[in-house]
């Protein structure tokens, strides 16, 4: 079945920090793989997918099918990059439905 | 333009209670989403519409939720006879399409469910 992890629930770095949040799937086709980020009361909103390997606010994530990680990277953190970030994992077989991980909070120090 | 919005904020009910959460989607999407999130967890996937029929409702619980989407546009999440379990943030989401191209699931704000 498929499964997004994410084994963090906290991470609190300081700010000009590099920063990494995990994130494991399993699924036994061609993933395709999001991260999603909702700042202090605003919404669930798309930060960046696999297929376009884009940077977002400076973010970056590849996709290592071997370690079936999707990581998320800042290599200098910002307070404003303060918020829950999700793992998220389109279930090609099943329409578009998203499978999330559980959330990974990330708290930037001055 | 608007996005996704979701009425009501926040919804009290006892348990054993019928409530009806809606959803509006971004104008012009075809496909509609619903997912639930507890406290700590992250949103898991109940129903997806495409159009006006639902396209694949593997998510849903139990027969005592159901959703409708009667004309392609405005959803209606229903549940009947809350527990307590129940009680989570339920989220509707929205894309153009469902499958392939361009599909990014646009996220409304949430209704807060409270069964008491």
């Amino acid at each position: 079945a498929q499964r997004v992890t994410q084994p963090e629930k906290l991470l609190s770095v300081f700010k000009g920090a590099p920063v990494e949040l995990k994130c494991n799937y399993s699924y036994s086709g061609s993933p395709e793989l999001f991260w999603y980020v909702q700042y202090s009361r605003q919404r669930l909103q798309l930060l960046l997918r696999h297929i376009s390997r884009e940077s977002i606010k400076g973010f970056t994530a590849d996709l290592n099918k071997g370690e079936t990680s999707f990581h998320l990277k800042k290599p200098f953190a910002q307070e404003e990059d303060s918020a829950m970030y999700y793992c998220a994992l389109r279930d090609l077989e099943y329409g578009n439905k998203l499978v999330f991980g559980a959330g990974t909070i990330l708290r930037v120090k001055s | 333009g608007a996005g996704v919005s979701q009425t009501p904020s926040n919804k009290v009910t006892e348990k054993g209670k019928y409530v009806e959460l809606r959803c509006d989607p971004i104008s012009g999407h075809t496909a509609l989403y619903w997912y639930r999130q507890s406290l700590g967890q992250g949103p898991e996937f109940l129903i997806y519409f495409q159009g006006t029929g639902a396209a694949d409702d593997s998510g849903l619980p139990n027969d005592r939720f159901f959703a409708v989407r009667p004309e392609g546009s405005v959803s209606t999440l229903k549940i009947q006879r809350t527990e307590r379990g129940d009680s989570a943030v339920y989220l509707c989401a929205s894309s153009l399409i469902a499958s392939g191209g361009v599909n990014e699931q646009f996220f409304g704000p949430g209704t807060r469910l409270t069964v008491l």
